[in-house]
């Protein structure tokens, strides 16, 4: 795709239920990234996919999050249990690999009620 | 771990030249990049320095000193569509995510 993809665009569920996001990079980008974007906060890392693997996972915030990558192309993001401050926009970006640009998707915006 | 700071807001006028600075805090710095954020959109890149100096790419340029901890990107002939917020963003260590600082809010005046 021109892109990197990402759905829902929104998303409100209730507090305790499982939600999943969905990322599709730019076709051929190796590297994977989540972030995400509290109100009036900076992006905060999450997780970092190389191919189908998952070198760093140190940004998830507890063991509720987890996330995964198949084929080398799109990601999941599920969060178990969702709570109130769960609610934030999650970002999706890929990259060639290394340090290089990364291109960003338009958002998952989770609202927790 | 990382320290990025850069000013939570400015304001400038239309046609004016602004600078938005960011200095940082890290070891194994290995890049540094700015990004364009609108309200309620994904952020785009801007620029990226890895070494000293100054990169220009049309009215934006950033600039990089490493031995200092900062940068500052330079926006000139504003536009009202400039108005956004611009993210300053480290990469360093064996990491690959960038590590973002708050933001800048940047808004231009008619």
């Amino acid at each position: 795709g021109a892109g990197v993809s990402q759905s829902p665009s929104n998303k409100v569920t209730e507090k305790g239920k499982d939600v999943e996001l969905r990322c599709d990079p730019i076709s051929g980008h190796t590297a994977l990234y989540w972030y995400r974007q509290s109100l009036g906060q900076g992006l905060e890392f999450l997780i970092y996919f190389q191919g189908n693997s998952a070198p760093d996972k140190s940004g998830l915030p507890s063991d509720r999050f987890s996330a995964e990558r198949t084929g080398g192309s799109v990601s999941t993001l599920t969060i178990q249990r969702t709570q109130q401050e769960d609610s934030a926009v999650y970002l999706c970006a890929s990259s060639l690999g290394g340090w290089g640009e990364q291109y960003f998707g338009p958002g998952t915006r989770l609202t927790v009620t | 771990g990382q320290n990025i700071d850069q000013p939570t807001e400015m304001t400038a006028t239309e046609g004016a030249i602004v600078q938005i600075n960011c200095t940082y805090q890290t070891s194994g710095f290995n890049g540094l990049f700015w990004y364009q954020q609108h309200a309620g959109e994904a952020p785009t890149f801007l620029s990226y320095n890895v070494l000293d100096g100054l990169e220009e790419k049309g009215r934006f340029s950033s600039f990089l000193s490493r031995s200092k901890g900062y940068s500052y990107l330079l926006l000139k002939e504003l536009q009202m569509k400039d108005s956004a917020s611009y993210l300053c963003a480290v990469i360093a260590g064996s990491a690959r995510q960038l590590t973002f600082g708050s933001g800048t809010q940047l808004t231009v005046l008619p």
